[in-house]
């Protein structure tokens, strides 16, 4: 299995609500990354867990919140979001924590209203 | 700061003909050197990656050729086919583990 799987593929939610976007990879890959990208636009990262822990966050606002509940498990939790946030979310996995050969889930298509 | 500029930013070329996008770092640490390619309605995919420690590396259709005196390395798309088109950004090795990316060049291969 060389594939990074994201789900929901498509998400439409109020600026009231809770959703949760999910990423799951079976490779073995010890760091998952969250990225967010706008049409146009190159990915930016959001957040790195390495080994399971939170190694980065790029002072994301808070009503982004990420989780790894185990090593092949990523989740994004969205609660509040603004219209701004609409955008492709993004995860990645490799081998370890690195720029070294990310693999790249097909993303989720977030749209707020 | 950018650490990776990518040029053109966008590129129309005949089927057949050969593609070329540049980009130009500035820190000489940097020790991977990787393309991804992305297709609309998909995440960025790996499409090939360079060692400083050699000038050229094909695989395919596709060459990467570095120049570590000019701090540049180019993706090479020889015979382009209009299944190249796609958006492709070269990427920056870590600082501290985070990778950026070059601003992207969208490649239209007419056919």
């Amino acid at each position: 299995d060389t594939e990074v799987t994201q789900t929901p593929k498509h998400l439409v939610m109020g600026m009231t609500n809770k959703k949760s976007l999910k990423c799951e990879q079976h490779m073995g890959h010890r760091a998952m990354y969250w990225y967010k990208q706008k049409a146009k636009k190159p990915p930016e990262l959001m957040f790195v867990y390495s080994y399971e822990k939170l190694s980065i966050n790029e002072s994301v606002p808070s009503r982004f919140s990420p989780e790894c509940p185990n090593s092949s498990l990523l989740n994004l939790h969205l609660h509040a979001l603004q219209p701004e946030d609409s955008a492709l979310y993004l995860c990645a996995s490799n081998p370890r924590f690195s720029n070294y050969g990310y693999t790249f889930g097909s993303g989720t298509r977030l749209t707020v209203v | 700061q950018q650490q990776v500029k990518q040029s053109p930013q966008s590129l129309i070329v005949q089927k057949g003909g050969i593609s070329i996008i540049n980009c130009a770092y500035e820190n000489t640490a940097f020790d991977y050197f990787p393309w991804y390619q992305q297709f609309p309605g998909k995440g960025p995919a790996l499409l090939i990656a360079i060692r400083p420690d050699v000038s050229e590396k094909k695989e395919g259709r596709f060459t990467i050729s570095f120049n570590k005196s000019a701090k540049q390395f180019s993706l090479h798309i020889m015979d382009s086919q209009p299944g190249d088109s796609a958006t492709y950004f070269c990427a920056a090795p870590p600082n501290a583990g985070k990778s950026t990316f070059g601003d992207g060049t969208t490649l239209t291969v007419k056919p």
